[in-house]
């Protein structure tokens, strides 16, 4: 398994303003995911995000309102840019583990963000 | 485009009795199918995960998987209050991230 944190854990931040989410891993990890979960919603995927390349965005996400960095392989930040109430969400942390039997995932704590 | 879609519920059952919770995928490609559980206000947390036709059982908990009808189910016997949360079932296709469903949220009456 894996143990992984984020910070902030929350936070409350005004329209046009930018929040960067850390994310750390107690192990070494190829492959880290950004997810959001708006209210009442599912998981939706937002990047991927590997050492020493660019992070992958899905369908609908653009770094330049979602930059994202990965300097080693336990370590990454989201930053969520311009910030407007629709980016109101639990913004999650996740990698890819080898377990005994097969890949799992694991997520992190969730940041959550209001905007104002 | 790979779709996971389960009954968004809510699913209410009495203590002690079975819950049923059902996910079909669109992806022939699909190797394996993961649930997860999240109490509201947490993060998911991994229940089991399931890669071969037939059932899986771990404690009160059993995954069923139909590769042929695209298909996977979680079965929780003996149903308590603390299982009252949403269920997301997931899958992976090849390395890439795992897709969700939209859950199934679980309540179970005391």
């Amino acid at each position: 398994s894996a143990v992984i944190s984020q910070k902030p854990s929350r936070d409350i931040c005004q329209r046009g303003t930018s929040l960067t989410i850390q994310c750390q891993v107690d192990s070494q990890v190829t492959m880290m995911f950004w997810y959001r979960q708006q209210p009442g919603q599912s998981l939706t995927l937002i990047a991927t995000a590997n050492q020493g390349s660019e992070a992958t965005y899905e369908s609908g996400f653009v770094i330049d309102k979602f930059p994202i960095s990965r300097p080693n392989l336990t370590f990454s930040t989201l930053t969520v840019s311009n910030l407007s109430p629709e980016d109101s969400s639990i913004y999650l942390c996740s990698v890819w583990v080898r377990d005994t039997a097969t890949d799992t995932q694991y997520f992190g704590p969730g940041t959550r963000l209001t905007v104002l | 485009q790979k779709e996971v879609e389960q009954n968004s519920g809510p699913l209410s059952v009495p203590e002690g009795a079975i819950a049923s919770l059902n996910c079909t995928y669109s992806d022939r490609g699909s190797q394996s199918f993961f649930w997860y559980r999240q109490y509201s206000g947490k993060s998911p947390e991994l229940i089991m995960f399931i890669y071969s036709n037939g059932d899986k059982e771990d404690g009160r908990f059993t995954a069923q998987l139909n590769k042929a009808s695209q298909y996977v189910s979680l079965l929780i016997r003996d149903s308590q209050p603390s299982d009252s949360a949403t269920y997301l079932c997931a899958s992976p296709t090849g390395n890439t991230p795992l897709v969700f469903g939209k859950g199934t949220r679980l309540s179970v009456i005391a």
